[in-house]
């Protein structure tokens, strides 16, 4: 039963912009879209929410299509303390709105 | 501001052994939430409450596994007895009511659990 799918890794360098895209085909329709960022030995910390079109605050962006089978963080000018795990955190309609996190992305910034 | 407070840090248990993992909300939050993440099934929703009312379960494993509210400001999950598939990283977590549409939860440092 497909719930949601992120890569599971990806590289970047210093500076650059990331997209970290998570695939979420049976999302509840009036739940948000959270995502979290997770260091080692912590707890996931909150990132940005969105419910559609774009979202942004002071960290990252938050692009959400009309159908909502998908959302995509964007961190813009990544630096070496981005590096992380990134969990996207959705409500499945198929399961009675339960909260699923995705598997995380790890991503490595490289100087 | 002291976030989500849980304890303890660390445990280190025997299989049959019973476990109580406790958790403090950050004041003023009325939702309430217990994640397992292990390598294997990453991070799992066991229970959630609100107003100290359980309103999911459904992700609790098994019987072995129970959890409480009795106040506004306490959590306990309980394992009775632990299994060494038990072992894994317990977290609590908060968030101030939006409605269960607002996930801006807030995270403790987590309980890692270790049954042998």
């Amino acid at each position: 039963l497909a719930k949601t799918t992120q890569p599971i890794s990806m590289d970047s360098y210093e500076g650059q912009e990331v997209n970290i895209t998570c695939s979420h085909n049976n999302i509840a329709t009036n739940d948000y879209i959270t995502w979290y960022q997770q260091f080692p030995s912590q707890g996931p910390r909150f990132i940005i929410q969105g419910y559609k079109t774009k979202v942004t605050n002071e960290v990252a962006s938050l692009f959400i299509p009309a159908d909502r089978k998908s959302s995509t963080l964007s961190l813009p000018r990544v630096s070496l303390s981005d590096t992380a795990v990134y969990y996207c955190l959705v409500a499945i309609y198929n399961q009675g709105g339960k909260l699923i996190f995705g598997q995380g992305t790890e991503l490595s910034v490289k100087p | 501001d002291a976030g989500v407070i849980q304890s303890p840090r660390h445990e280190v248990t025997e299989m049959g052994q019973e476990v109580t993992l406790r958790c403090k909300p950050i004041s003023g939050h009325d939702y309430l939430f217990w994640y397992r993440q292990t390598m294997m099934r990453g991070l799992e929703l066991l229970i959630y409450f609100n107003n100290n009312v359980p309103i999911d379960d459904s992700g609790m494993p098994e019987d072995r596994f129970s959890a409480k509210m009795p106040n506004a400001s306490f959590s306990t999950l309980k394992i009775q007895p632990s299994e060494p598939r038990d072992s894994a990283v317990y977290f609590c977590a908060s968030s101030l009511s939006a409605g269960p549409r607002n996930y801006e939860q807030y995270f403790g440092p987590g309980t890692r659990l270790t049954v042998t």
